[in-house]
């Protein structure tokens, strides 16, 4: 079984819907991580979270919110999806015992908005 | 702001022979690490190889290694004995105060 978990791996939806990308890991790790990815640009963060009461705003926030409903779980929300949220979506862990820098990540989350 | 630039948005190279991937980064730090991560047709995220910043040895992980110039602040990938399975999207990633940034990728393509 995969460390990292991302459901679902693809989900296509319809403008203003609500969209729940779930994440959870067996890792151990207290650092989760949420990144958007789209072509040409790499991978951005949204939001992350060094543990269940600590949560901190990426560099594209905007429009999503996180749930970090324990430590190994990671939520993230699109509360009314729009069609430029279409990306691949990752969730990532790391740890804090080295190598604490390296992040783990998981399949991705490919969101189509129609 | 830190950044990250991969000047190369594609790449190719004949099987078993070597190429080199280009990064440079922008920052203030003195400690801090660099990664390189691969990303395959199947889109996982595969940690390559990672370079300490306070460290002037070069990273090297089999085939992959890496020229680390801190002054010119550039970090480079060098693939030996290229094989099929190397085709893929290559990131640079830049690390500090727990949190990655990314360049936008270079995409190798390894040509039989």
């Amino acid at each position: 079984d995969a460390d990292v978990t991302q459901t679902p791996r693809n989900r296509i939806t319809k403008t203003g819907k609500r969209i729940m990308l779930e994440c959870s890991q067996t890792k151990g790790h207290d650092r989760m991580y949420w990144y958007r990815q789209d072509p040409g640009l790499g991978l951005q963060l949204i939001y992350y979270s060094f543990d269940v009461k600590d949560i901190n705003k990426g560099e594209i926030s905007d429009g999503y919110s996180v749930s970090r409903q324990a430590q190994a779980k990671f939520s993230l929300s699109l509360e009314s999806a729009i069609p430029n949220q279409t990306a691949l979506y990752f969730c990532a862990t790391s740890g804090t015992t080295a190598p604490q820098e390296d992040q783990h990540f998981g399949d991705g989350t490919r969101l189509s908005i129609l | 702001a830190q950044t990250v630039t991969q000047s190369q948005p594609e790449m190719s190279v004949q099987e078993a022979e070597t190429v080199t991937l280009s990064c440079t980064y922008d920052t203030s730090e003195s400690d801090y690490y660099l990664f390189w991560y691969k990303q395959p047709p199947s889109r996982q995220m595969i940690l390559v190889i990672r370079q300490e910043a306070y460290k002037q040895q070069n990273a090297t992980e089999n085939r992959f290694s890496v020229n680390f110039q801190k002054a010119a602040k550039s970090f480079s990938l060098k693939i030996s004995d290229s094989q099929l399975g190397d085709a893929a999207m290559y990131f640079c990633a830049y690390h500090m105060a727990e949190k990655l940034v990314f360049g936008k990728g270079t995409k190798l393509t390894v040509n039989p």
